[in-house]
């Protein structure tokens, strides 16, 4: 089945930093999405992006399919930014899989 | 509107007894979803549904089974309950395959 990375699994940023996470992708897909999951458990879907570019906010994605990977963007982060961040694909009907998540520490 | 809503939010049971939890959507949703997750991993799919009276086996399906009697409900029932099955459950709806999930709130299980 399609495998999911994400790199990095852990990182710290001082509040008001930038960052960029990625999501690598072992097969083509059809649906890509990327989730917060805050420090209470809540999950929370940030981007639904197959392809292209998104932006919300201080949030942007890019997913280049044709090269198997996407990027988060997270400008001026504050301290409700931290939790663990989750990529999830669909590989053209086969089951929707999770990357293992990169955990975001915001300090003040 | 609730959204996704699960219960009960929390449970604990003795190895071999036997639950079921309920998940609800108000979106009119045709495809939900049934997760587990695991401390820090993310989530695998138990089973899935893609319309009222259908279900379908997800990555991890040994152990449970599900029913949608009602297109608003997707139930996942542990018939003889495990310590491996220990975890947080979370269910999700989506309009299509292709579209936005929306999860709820999660179902946190111990069995002991």
């Amino acid at each position: 089945g399609i495998q999911v990375e994400q790199s990095p699994p852990d990182l710290i940023l001082q509040e008001g930093a930038n960052s960029t996470l990625r999501c690598n992708f072992s097969d083509s897909v059809n649906n890509l999405q990327w989730f917060h999951q805050n420090p209470w458990g809540q999950l929370i879907n940030l981007f639904y992006i197959p392809s292209g570019t998104k932006q919300n906010g201080r949030l942007s994605a890019t997913t280049v399919a044709t090269e198997r990977y996407s990027l988060l963007y997270i400008s001026s982060s504050q301290t409700t930014d931290s939790g663990v961040y989750f990529c999830a694909v669909d590989n053209y009907g086969q089951n929707f899989v999770f990357g293992p998540g990169t955990r975001l520490s915001v300090l003040p | 509107n609730a959204g996704v809503t699960q219960t009960p939010k929390f449970r604990v049971l003795k190895t071999g007894q036997s639950m079921t939890l309920l998940c609800a959507q108000d979106m009119n949703h045709e495809y939900m979803y049934w997760y587990r997750q695991d401390p820090g991993m993310g989530l695998r799919l138990i089973h899935y549904s893609v319309g009222e009276g259908t279900t379908a086996k997800g990555e991890v399906p040994d152990g449970y089974n599900v029913s949608r009697l009602k297109k608003q409900n997707f139930l996942l029932g542990l018939e003889s309950a495990a310590p491996s099955q220990t975890s947080v459950y979370f269910c999700a709806s989506t309009k299509a395959r292709a579209a936005t999930q929306y999860f709820g709130p999660g179902t946190r299980l111990l069995v002991l």
